[in-house]
């Protein structure tokens, strides 16, 4: 079965930090470009981070520039997402995507059931 | 940085009816790599529509993507009760790929 499974999701405080993981099986994951999107408590949708097959090339959203860092181990068929310096507004649920395609230019083709952050005192 | 701005932001039909959500960007987009997501309550988005036409695998021919340019159209021809959901535009082929606000489609 082609699915994607996120799990390292919880509640920690502001300034904190959390490593997310994405494990995918039944697809050839080196083959494709991976994305985290997060969608906070009744609000849409917003592109955390991504990152090519080859784990190359990676692009952060503004809002998580200099905090967060993507990262993949093909040999694992994981994504990584490390948050660091967490803040009451990264509280969201965070999906794991597939790419359509091998760089970080296609439409998002499979997602995860999501894992739920929660940045609170 | 394109910015997408779907309408309406509610659209009230009934089962049967025909829906038609708009997605408006503030730039043109690149060979229209433009894709409709649809998010049921409690669930992951998922795929409906990439290259503003294309039909993802096993999405229903009920649903269907049009436009170029600025302006794309996703059409449900008869709404099934399962179609209500929030739809999400997203224009792809930029870092980061940006979203819409989304369209909640709710039964009249």
């Amino acid at each position: 079965e082609v699915q994607l499974v996120e799990s390292g999701g919880g509640l920690v405080q502001p300034g904190e930090s959390l490593r997310l993981s994405c494990s995918a099986s039944g697809f050839s994951f080196s083959g494709n470009a991976m994305h985290w999107v997060r969608q906070a408590p009744g609000k849409g949708l917003e592109n955390v981070a991504g990152i090519r097959s080859n784990g190359v090339t990676t692009y952060l959203a503004d809002s998580v520039k200099g905090r967060f860092t993507i990262s993949r181990d093909n040999s694992k068929n994981t994504v990584y997402l490390q948050m660091n310096s967490l803040k009451t507004e990264d509280t969201a649920v965070y999906y794991c995507v597939k790419d359509l395609k091998w760089d970080t230019d296609g439409p998002f083709v499979l997602w995860g059931q999501g894992t739920r952050v929660t940045v609170s005192s | 940085e394109i910015v997408l701005t779907q309408s309406p932001g509610t659209l009230s039909l009934s089962p049967g009816e025909r829906a038609t959500l708009s997605c408006r960007a503030s730039q043109s987009v690149t060979s229209s790599y433009l894709a409709w997501y649809q998010q049921k309550v409690g669930q992951a988005p998922r795929l409906l529509i990439y290259g503003a036409s294309t039909r993802a695998n096993g999405i229903p021919d009920r649903f269907s993507g049009s436009g170029s340019g600025t302006d794309f159209t996703l059409t449900i021809s008869r709404l099934e009760p399962e179609d209500f959901a929030v739809y999400y535009c997203q224009q792809y082929g930029t870092t980061p790929p940006p979203f819409g606000q989304g369209t909640r489609l709710e039964i009249k």
